[in-house]
């Protein structure tokens, strides 16, 4: 079935560990993007792709990179997380169709840094 | 850029009432208007959006309303019922394919 996947759905570390938050798709997108959310609260942009080899920084200032060598696949990376990183992370997807196309969500990331 | 304002921040309703969550949004050239509503704990999903070649669109108990010279959209829940609680998040989408989401609405809807 085609959707969105995030590993790990939960995620408690130390600070200063490096982790790496990753999304996956299957809905044959090229385009990605990663939201940072506090529980039902505002979605904040923090990084997007449109291709591969594509990645741009989102409106909200963010410590962590992305990268994206394969279509389907845009992990994010903390190098040394802290606990302002705790929050939901979201992944989206939406497909190359020009600005009508639709933007699908994957059921996020909860991170908590002690 | 697109901006996007979204009213009411909560609003409470009582079970078979109507709502209505209204957006603005600044770019004249966007012309794609989705409906998010978010569970708790559950990922975004899309309830319903509109195009800018249209004025209206229904689903059943929610229907999107937009004025593109007044550059607002509304969304209307008729009928409400306890499992439309949630927050609702409007978006808008221009020509440079950026999608810009509102802050959200959290809708109760009390039995």
């Amino acid at each position: 079935e085609a959707d969105i996947y995030q590993t790990p759905r939960y995620l408690v570390i130390g600070t200063g560990k490096k982790i790496t938050l990753e999304c996956s798709q299957t809905m044959g997108h090229d385009k990605m993007y990663w939201y940072q959310q506090d529980p039902g609260m505002e979605l904040h942009l923090i990084h997007y792709s449109y291709g591969v080899n594509s990645t741009e920084k989102g409106d909200l200032s963010s410590e962590s990179t992305v990268s994206r060598i394969r279509t389907e696949h845009f992990p994010l990376t903390l190098e040394s997380a802290r606990p302002s990183h705790t929050s939901q992370y979201l992944c989206a997807s939406s497909s190359a169709g020009g600005p009508l196309s639709e933007q699908f969500f994957g059921p996020g990331t909860r991170l908590t840094v002690l | 850029g697109e901006n996007v304002e979204q009213h009411p921040s909560t609003l409470s309703v009582q079970e078979g009432d109507s709502a209505v969550i209204k957006c603005t949004y600044s770019d004249s050239a966007s012309n794609y208007f989705p409906w998010y509503k978010q569970e708790l704990g559950k990922r975004p999903q899309l309830i319903i959006d509109i195009r800018s070649n249209v004025g209206e669109k229904k689903d059943q108990r929610i229907a999107v309303t937009l004025n593109k010279t007044a550059k607002h959209f509304s969304l209307h829940i008729t009928e409400t019922q306890p499992e439309d609680s949630a927050v609702y998040f409007c978006a808008a989408r221009g020509l440079g394919n950026d999608m810009r989401f509102g802050a959200g609405t959290r809708l109760t809807v009390k039995p």
